[in-house]
């Protein structure tokens, strides 16, 4: 079953407006991340933030994350065509054993198109 | 740089047949894991491994058994091979250590006919 559920499934943006898409999970984690993929290859990674903290950064990339709320944000600034891509926020339980917590859990991720 | 090589993009296959792919990782990464994904599934677990000869079932192991002889290699086996098996099939690595992130090969589309 997915823990992550991203929203919205589909976002077409002109190049240089922002991009900002969401995930939603249901239990405990450790740790939230997001992923690009490319049409046909592997998935890259982005950004991880942990579960005590609020938000980060990354060159053009900002995330949030509420835990209360059980949901986190990705926002892309200043679009540019090659952002292209799916992008997947993934989970890491909050878990006693090492090897378990080391498993994702992934969302059906986002589509991005922007037009240039 | 981290490299996370699958041995095959593209790959053909006819049912009943028993069907091998290779994932090879140059990082000394504990754990390999492998996935398989779907439109509109997302990606799903099909099994890891968290150290050489370990293994765990994922979400959806049925039909499926994997190998681990050797730290860097982890294979995924497909006893006999069935039309709903055909899919987009990704390997992961990744460090044992708390919130680590995953590095992904480039997958291997597989269908089978």
């Amino acid at each position: 079953s997915q823990q992550g559920e991203e929203d919205p499934q589909a976002l077409s943006i002109q190049e240089g407006e922002n991009a900002t898409m969401n995930c939603s999970y249901k239990t405990s984690i450790n740790n939230l991340q997001w992923y690009r993929q490319n049409s046909g290859r592997g998935l890259v990674h982005l950004i991880l933030i942990r579960s005590n903290e609020r938000e980060k950064h990354s060159g053009r990339l900002r995330v949030t994350l509420d835990t209360s709320k059980k949901s986190s944000s990705l926002l892309i600034t200043a679009s540019r065509a090659a952002d292209t891509a799916s992008y997947f926020c993934a989970t890491g339980p909050r878990t006693e054993g090492e090897a378990a917590g080391n498993k994702l859990t992934f969302g059906g991720g986002t589509r991005v198109l922007v037009k240039p | 740089d981290v490299k996370v090589t699958q041995s095959s993009r593209y790959l053909v296959k006819r049912t009943g047949e028993k069907v091998f792919l290779e994932c090879v990782q140059d990082m000394d990464h504990e754990n390999m894991f492998w996935y398989r994904q779907d439109p509109g599934l997302g990606l799903r677990l099909i099994y890891f491994s968290y150290d050489v000869k370990m293994k765990e079932k994922g979400d959806i192991p049925e039909g499926y058994s994997v190998s681990r002889e050797k730290k860097e290699r982890f294979s995924l086996i497909l006893e006999s091979a069935s039309t709903n098996q055909t899919s987009m099939y990704l390997c992961a690595s990744s460090r044992t250590s708390s919130a680590q992130p995953q590095h992904f090969g480039d997958g291997t589309r597989l269908s089978i006919l």
